[in-house]
């Protein structure tokens, strides 16, 4: 089983500040599968990077991601009102299917 | 635009089976891998499967024995049905899709709400 664990539980910032979120694998990680999503209150998920360091269609560029092996990190340059919010990262394998992690909120 | 829709009962009974319908519209149904996702209120988000109109499927390993997604490209519907529910399976249940071999999900609906309860 792989577990994604992501850190801090919550960050507290504000409107202009940059964010560096994390998600850490309990082993090694293919970076292909690795996504981020952003999840506003009462809202669906939103997809925002996929194969760790690729934007969806329609995400702004102040999103960014990286990392490989174990250690992921979802950039965000200059927080938004809308930013403020809960940050999914998630993992797929063939054998153990999609795994999330367990999420960072970014509150004000 | 490809918009997702979520149907089905609100209240299900524990032991029955739990079954939804997501429609789809606004792009074909056989171009895109279909997954469902749930959230127990307040929690994280839980991956139940997906399956593609080919026949290419993938169910989350602890409830493989439960689940069952279905596409129905005539109809434009995804299906789900959980069997044997209990009060741990009262969620939101999202409906999901992408082109990214069942890796990651663009398109969501907005959730279903699924309490589970005598």
């Amino acid at each position: 089983e792989i577990v994604l664990t992501q850190s801090p539980g919550t960050l507290s910032l504000s409107p202009g500040e940059a964010a560096a979120l994390s998600c850490r694998a309990s082993q090694t990680i293919s970076s292909n599968y690795l996504a981020w999503y952003r999840q506003e209150p009462g809202q669906s998920p939103r997809l925002l990077i996929y194969d760790t360091s690729k934007r969806a269609s329609g995400v702004p560029d102040r999103f960014t991601g990286s990392g490989s092996g174990t250690d992921f990190t979802l950039t965000i340059s200059r927080l938004e009102p809308e930013d403020f919010a809960v940050y999914f990262c998630s993992h797929y394998d063939d054998s153990l299917g999609l795994t999330f992690g367990g999420g960072t909120k970014v509150d004000i | 635009q490809v918009q997702l829709q979520e149907s089905g009962p609100g209240l299900v009974k524990p032991s029955e089976t739990l079954s939804l319908t997501c429609t789809v519209s606004g792009g074909s149904i056989s171009r895109y891998y279909w997954g469902w996702i749930r959230q127990s209120p307040g929690k994280g988000l839980e991956w139940l499967g997906f399956n593609h109109y080919s026949g290419t499927s993938n169910y989350n390993p602890s409830l493989k024995s439960r689940v069952t997604i279905s596409v129905d490209t005539a109809k434009n519907q995804v299906s789900l049905k959980l069997r044997s529910v209990t009060a741990a399976d009262t969620a939101v249940y999202y409906c999901a899709g992408d082109g990214g071999f069942g890796c990651w999900y663009y398109y969501w609906g907005q959730g279903a709400l699924v309490t589970v309860s005598s």
